[in-house]
């Protein structure tokens, strides 16, 4: 099964900081890579698909970038509404596989 | 407007079994891979299956082989999972997708005694 590592697992930020943060896969997962918000007793919301392209109706703030193993995903300017987990999915391959979440904080 | 809505959950007792089933609608239910996904309360999202269209190829997670199963009713436009042998680390939330882009709103289930 390809892993999916997610660093960093929780951190605290202000309103109107940059926030990054990372997926690394296992093995290659070309562009296969999605980013997911979930904020408390709801589903998640899909940001970014095929790890580079906004979901349609996202805030341009989100970004991700990157392809094979290594991948980001960048709030530019965090806002009240963003803190919530996120998490990276790859669906390169069965069993897909999603990163163990950060939880974006106030700091 | 897409929708899908989980129903079937609840409590078990360990080592029972129990059917969740997620009524689609709003789109052409047989055009699309569904899945379920599932998640502990308070813990990370964990895939669980999917099932392609027509019903003809389906993957679990490794850990799941064997006591889970898919399936769909294109007919009724209605996927299912059915849970065997269920043991205490199955409690969460049971979410179904399409194509992992629209969710319903999940399914607790719970396995006790």
């Amino acid at each position: 099964d390809i892993q999916m590592t997610q660093s960093p697992s929780s951190l605290s930020a202000s309103v109107g900081d940059r926030v990054t943060i990372t997926c690394r896969a296992s093995q290659g997962i070309r562009d296969d890579l999605g980013w997911y918000q979930q904020k408390p007793g709801e589903a998640p919301r899909r940001l970014i698909y095929g790890a580079s392209s906004l979901q349609s109706g996202v805030p341009s703030r989100f970004s991700g970038s990157g392809s094979a193993t290594e991948f980001t995903l960048t709030i530019s300017s965090l806002q009240p509404e963003d803190f919530a987990t996120y998490y990276c999915l790859q669906h390169n391959t069965s069993p897909l596989t999603f990163g163990g979440g950060t939880k974006v904080e106030i700091k | 407007e897409v929708q899908l809505v989980e129903s079937g959950g609840g409590f078990v007792q360990p080592g029972g079994s129990l059917k969740l089933s997620c009524a689609a609608s709003g789109f052409t239910f047989n055009r699309f891979w569904m899945h379920w996904v599932r998640q502990v309360p308070g813990k990370g999202l964990v895939w669980v299956s999917h099932i392609n269209g027509d019903g003809s190829n389906s993957n679990f997670a490794d850990s799941l082989k064997g006591r889970f199963s898919i399936s769909r009713d294109n007919a009724k436009n209605t996927l299912y999972l059915q849970m065997d042998s269920l043991t205490a680390e199955d409690t969460a939330v049971y979410y179904c997708s399409r194509d992992l882009i629209y969710w319903g709103r999940g399914t607790l289930v719970t396995v006790s005694s």
